[in-house]
């Protein structure tokens, strides 16, 4: 069964850069799309971007400026690089998949909270 | 881009028949035939419950459903259980080749 699993720092300082890491578990990250979606406390999901396997990134207009998603699928691992983090930043941020960019997020990951705070 | 415009909440009791409503604009709901539901239990994984407007995933019961007229989408639970209670979310393809997912609707079974 296909697992997704986030990690990274649970706090981060402002202006710096949050990072998280999603590993892919029990199939392959190729030939699919991979993405990450936040949920700040008490308000609803925000789609953050997706990457496919081959490279190529779709961003949030919002967050583009100061976002990087990377794929690395030697290691069944994709990246969120989120730089100058605020307050407005923390949100329980999810990984998950697409099998096709049109497609819905048919995998998720258990999700984890990022709080950014001083 | 802005996000999609559903209630915050509605209720049913169980084995009703509920509809939640998600709005958009031409540049997304109404543009596309990519609109996708999601069932959210806080502390939990969300999960795909509807695809391109009304496709169900494999393992979906078959009493929630979707449809689309225009620029507003809907999610329809017949049958309500207490298991449904829960958090749902719409999300839309957009004409910027980016998705947006509406503000979430707390369906309370009373």
């Amino acid at each position: 069964q296909l697992r997704l699993q986030e990690s990274g720092p649970g706090l981060v300082k402002p202006s710096e850069t949050l990072s998280l890491i999603c590993t892919v578990s029990g199939g392959s990250s190729t030939n699919y799309y991979w993405g990450w979606i936040r949920q700040p406390p008490g308000k609803g999901l925000e789609w953050i971007g997706t990457i496919y396997y081959s490279g190529n990134t779709y961003y949030n207009p919002s967050l583009k400026s100061r976002l990087t998603i990377s794929v690395d699928t030697s290691k069944n691992q994709f990246s969120l690089n989120l730089s100058s983090v605020t307050a407005a930043d923390t949100a329980v941020y999810y990984c998950a998949r697409r099998s096709c960019y049109l497609c819905g997020h048919d995998f998720w990951g258990q999700g984890t909270l990022v709080t950014v705070s001083s | 881009q802005s996000a999609l415009t559903q209630p915050a909440s509605v209720s049913g009791s169980p084995g009703q028949s509920i509809t939640i409503s998600c709005t958009g604009t031409s540049s997304d709901v109404g543009g596309y035939h990519y609109v996708s539901w999601y069932q959210h239990h806080p502390g939990k994984a969300p999960k795909l419950m509807i695809y391109d407007v009304r496709m169900r995933p494999s393992g979906v019961s078959n009493r929630f459903s979707g449809s689309k007229s225009g620029n507003t989408a809907s999610l329809t639970i017949s049958g309500l259980q207490a298991e449904d209670e829960a958090d749902y979310y719409c999300s839309s393809y957009t004409s910027s080749s980016t998705w947006v997912f509406g503000g979430g609707t707390k369906l309370t079974v009373l």
